[in-house]
């Protein structure tokens, strides 16, 4: 059965410095998609990034990165240098070839100035 | 930028009403999904579909039912709706691109139930 394991309920740190939220994710089967979204406190799911079961290369896209790692089942989320504007609730999610695309509960981040 | 509408945004019903919450895109999608959310909360999947005819119960036991008549199309209804139906409901969709199997989920912006 899918799941997704998101373990830090809500993290707070002050700007500027580094945060890594945590995915943990179970599957099956051996093709995969995983994302992050991002839901400010205005409501909307801002997609962050997908990737796919066979495409291991971690990314860097300005001040976040992402590290999946298929040995762990993780799929790690670092923001640098945060900011106050990074406040948010953060969900991980995959799907697989059940289709079913499911989120894990969340991290509230908060970032004090 | 995404095509995917639900109305209406915010609906206040009584007791024992029936209620159907709209949700269409015109991306062509072949995935639609339903999911319960309280602000802020875990979203918790209630019913998808992979494609015309085809719908799914989630992992969220959930009194409403949904059909997918059309491709762009995936209504979600609750037959007499309570209190407990007290929630925020987002419809999303998703595809295949160039090379890919899924494309990311598009989200609608919500409808916000209150039931009286």
């Amino acid at each position: 059965a899918q799941k997704v394991t998101q373990a830090q309920t809500e993290i707070s740190v002050v700007e500027k410095e580094d945060v890594t939220l945590d995915c943990v994710y179970e599957t099956r089967d051996t093709t995969y998609y995983l994302f992050w979204y991002k839901q400010p406190p205005s409501g909307e799911l801002v997609f962050l990034i997908r990737r796919n079961s066979f495409d291991e290369q971690n990314e860097i896209s300005g001040r976040y990165s992402w590290n999946f790692q298929k040995s762990t089942s993780s799929f790690n989320f670092t923001i640098t240098a945060s900011q106050v504007v990074d406040s948010a609730v953060y969900f991980c999610a995959l799907i697989d070839p059940t289709d079913k695309l499911i989120f894990g509960t969340g991290t509230r981040l908060q970032v004090f100035p | 930028e995404a095509d995917i509408y639900q109305t209406p945004r915010y609906l206040v019903i009584g007791t024992g009403k029936k209620i159907t919450l709209e949700c269409s895109q015109t991306m062509g999608h072949d995935k639609m999904y339903w999911y319960q959310q309280d602000p802020g909360m875990e979203l918790h999947l209630i019913h998808y579909s992979y494609g015309v005819n085809s719908t799914e119960k989630g992992d969220l036991s959930s009194e409403s039912t949904v059909s997918r008549i059309r491709t762009e199309h995936f209504p979600l209804t609750l037959e007499s709706a309570r209190p407990s139906h007290t929630s925020q409901y987002l419809c999303a969709s998703s595809g295949r691109a160039a090379g890919l199997r899924y494309t990311e989920a598009f989200f609608g912006q919500g409808t916000r139930l209150t039931v009286v």
